[in-house]
C-alpha cells in the first residue's frame, strides 16, 4: 500500500515570497490533515478535510495560509506572503475514517525554512 | 485549553536500559491517548493508542500506561536497541476533537 506522498521534501524561500505544498493521501482515505511542527514542538493542526470539504481550520492562520482539496483527492496548501515565523515543517496526514480512534497515516513531510 | 508537556526533551542511554518517557495533560477529560515515534526527516508513525477506560497497552518492548486522573502517561522501553533512537511524542483527544501533541521526547541509544 502506498504510502502519503508529499512534495517538494525541502523548499527555501525568502520572507514575502509565496510558497505551495502538496500532499496526495492514501487511496480511499476520505480524512486529510495538515499539520505545522516547529523546531522543537508538537505537530499543530492547521485544517482538516472530509473529502473536499473543510472541517476544521480554527488554526489556520487565514490572512496568509489557504488550502484546498481538489476532488476529495489531493490537496495543496499555500502560504502568501511567507514570514520568518513560518518556518517549519508541514506534515500532511490521512485517515479513511475521522473519529475517536481514527489511525492516521503521515507523510514525510516539507521542510520550509523562510530567510 | 488542553497543554501537554513531555519529559525530558531529550535523552541519552546506552543499549540495553530500560527507559521511560513521560506526558503530562492539563485536562483529564480525554477520550484516549495515542504514543507517535517520528524519525528523522520522516513523518510520525503510531506506536500505542489507549482509550480513557484502559490503563495500558502492549506491543512487543513497548508498554504505555494511562493515568488519566492525575493527567500522566508513561512510555516503557524494555531492552532499548540503537534502532529505538528517534523522537517520541504523545498526543490526547478528547472526543472528536482534533489531536493535541506534546513537545516529544528525543531519544538517542548508543552502541
Amino acid at each position: 500500500e502506498a504510502g502519503v506522498a508529499q512534495s517538494p521534501r525541502y523548499k527555501i524561500i525568502e520572507k514575502r515570497q509565496s510558497v505551495a505544498f502538496w500532499c496526495n493521501p492514501i487511496s480511499g482515505h476520505a480524512t486529510l490533515y495538515w499539520y505545522q511542527q516547529i523546531l522543537g514542538q508538537g505537530p499543530k493542526l492547521l485544517i482538516q478535510f472530509q473529502n473536499n470539504g473543510v472541517v476544521d481550520d480554527s488554526q489556520l492562520p487565514k490572512d496568509r495560509f489557504s488550502a484546498e482539496r481538489l476532488k476529495g483527492v489531493d490537496s495543496t496548501l499555500k502560504i502568501q506572503p511567507a514570514k520568518l515565523e513560518d518556518s517549519a515543517v508541514y506534515l500532511c496526514a490521512s485517515s479513511s475514517r475521522a473519529g475517536t480512534n481514527e489511525k492516521l497515516f503521515f507523510g514525510s513531510g516539507t521542510q520550509l525554512s523562510v530567510l | 485549553k488542553q497543554e501537554v508537556t513531555q519529559i525530558p526533551a531529550a535523552l541519552s542511554v546506552p543499549e540495553g536500559e530500560n527507559l521511560v518517557l513521560n506526558c503530562s495533560f492539563t485536562d483529564s477529560a480525554i477520550y484516549n491517548l495515542q504514543w507517535f515515534r517520528q524519525d528523522p526527516g520522516k513523518g510520525l508513525t503510531s506506536l500505542l493508542l489507549i482509550q480513557s477506560s484502559q490503563r495500558e497497552q502492549t506491543s512487543g518492548r513497548l508498554n504505555a500506561s494511562l493515568d488519566k486522573s492525575s493527567g500522566r502517561s508513561t512510555l516503557y522501553i524494555a531492552a532499548s536497541q540503537p534502532g529505538d533512537s528517534a523522537t517520541y511524542l504523545c498526543a490526547v483527544r478528547r472526543g472528536t476533537d482534533k489531536l493535541i501533541f506534546g513537545t516529544g521526547t528525543r531519544l538517542q541509544v548508543f552502541p
